[in-house]
């Protein structure tokens, strides 16, 4: 079974662009939650979608936004770009909504704005 | 507000020994906890869990202990072995609201030294 995928792998923006990424979760899998990691924070929990409705928010400001299809592939949309928004993007999904289903990661996106 | 913190950023522990990555948190609404090991250029990788109404679970080298009075997790890898070195993720998620998203830490990095 192919697992989760994310593109671009690598993106360079300059500030004030927008960016948008994308996530293919495995096979069957309906719900899609989406990370940044960033030296010293972690992964900061971003959102989570299922079944094309976003069903938890973490802490970002609504420059994030992100969608999901109903083939459940998922978006997310990064707009006015800061340099603090530099980081690692993952995106990881699961069969079920919430942190009791096991989640499995893509590689991630690297984003670097400058 | 870090409501999951690993507060030793790195561990180093020679091969063949005991490596003890510590967790704790501070959302009592937590009642289930996970630890991901993450590789450079990877996405991070579920490795054990545990449930609130235990204290201990084990897989192979690995075993997590709960200790719910003092909000504080451990993992335990004996023996340690070189390929165990990556980056620990503590992560807790719980039933409602918005502990059901899945909070991590911001990791530590262990390095098993031959």
């Amino acid at each position: 079974k192919a697992g989760v995928t994310q593109t671009p792998r690598y993106l360079i923006k300059t500030r004030g662009q927008q960016v948008t990424l994308s996530c293919s979760p495995i096979s069957g899998h309906r719900s899609v939650s989406w990370y940044q990691q960033t030296p010293g924070q972690g992964l900061q929990f971003l959102f989570e979608y299922f079944s094309e409705t976003q069903r938890n928010k973490g802490n970002f400001p609504g420059r994030f936004s992100g969608r999901q299809f109903s083939n459940s592939r998922s978006e997310m949309n990064v707009s006015t770009l800061e340099l603090g928004d530099s980081a690692l993007y993952l995106c990881a999904s699961s069969l079920g909504t919430g942190g009791y289903y096991e989640q499995y990661f893509g590689p991630g996106t690297r984003l670097t704005v400058t | 507000d870090q409501q999951v913190k690993q507060n030793s950023p790195s561990l180093s522990v020679q091969e063949g020994r005991i490596s003890i990555l510590n967790c704790d948190y501070t959302n009592s609404m937590f009642d289930y906890f996970l630890w991901y090991k993450k590789y450079p250029a990877e996405g991070p990788t579920f490795l054990i869990s545990i449930s609130s109404i235990k204290d201990k679970n084990e897989d192979g080298r690995f075993t997590v202990f709960l200790n719910k009075s003092a909000k504080h997790l451990s993992l335990h890898i004996v023996p340690s072995q070189p390929g165990d070195s990556a980056v620990y993720f503590c992560a807790a998620s719980g039933s409602t609201g918005t502990a059901s998203k899945l909070t991590f830490g911001t990791g530590t990095r262990l390095q098993v030294m031959l």
